[in-house]
């Protein structure tokens, strides 16, 4: 396994159904990140994750709840979503401090919200 | 509040060709500006990046330019190909703390053969 694996790629779900987003980065990377990508908006940061700690919630609704249990593995629970929720969620890793401050997404887990 | 704008939504230009895309901000001093690559339905992936006190950098067929004056970037791809063709992202970063990514919407390249 390379670089940062996503889960599932694509869901479907009903507005009362409680699901979750897996991201899995095998880079040794030590901040993980989630985005939401609509169509024709620029991507949107959600939560950043450092060490393990949430250091940014950008003001995101409560029906999303992220999880870091370990430096390696980020979730977002995801619960009585809305139709506008409807996109692509990214994760990504960086290796904060590192002169490049290089992202790496994964492919991405397309969610609609029926 | 901060801004960034990409030329136009959809850019079309002869194979062999030099693409050029623009990054414009406004409201932002980031400390570089990176370059990402989207293909459709996949995540974006990182070109190059250059930083607030260089003003061009290169990657074979790619060359950034950066005016904090202007605050303006410029991608270029030379001798385009059809294999080009994809969503490229600009990014202001700025380093205080965690890492802050600004993405800009995209502009949509077709390298047409």
């Amino acid at each position: 396994e390379t670089g940062v694996t996503q889960t599932p790629r694509h869901l479907v779900m009903g507005m009362t159904n409680k699901k979750s987003l897996k991201c899995e980065q095998h880079l040794g990377h030590n901040a993980m990140y989630w985005y939401k990508q609509s169509a024709k908006k620029p991507l949107e940061l959600m939560f950043v994750y450092s060490l393990e700690e949430r250091v940014e919630n950008n003001s995101v609704p409560s029906r999303f709840s992220p999880e870091c249990p370990n430096s390696s593995h980020l979730f977002l629970h995801l619960h009585t979503l809305q139709p506008e929720d409807s996109a692509l969620y990214l994760c990504a890793s960086s290796q904060v401090n590192l002169n490049t401050g290089e992202l790496f997404f994964g492919e991405g887990s397309r969610l609609t919200v029926l | 509040s901060q801004k960034i704008e990409q030329n136009s939504e959809a850019l079309n230009i002869q194979e062999g060709k030099t693409a050029t895309l623009t990054c414009n901000y406004t409201n932002y001093s980031p400390a570089y500006l990176q370059w990402y690559r989207q293909d459709p339905g996949r995540g974006p992936v990182f070109l190059l990046l250059i930083r607030e006190n260089e003003k061009e950098k290169r990657k074979e067929r790619l060359k950034v330019t950066f005016d904090t004056t202007l605050k303006q970037s410029l991608f270029h791809i030379t001798a385009s190909q059809p294999a080009d063709s994809a969503t490229y992202l600009c990014a202001l970063v700025s380093t205080s703390g965690t890492y802050k990514y600004i993405f800009g919407t995209g502009t949509r390249l077709k390298v047409l053969a």
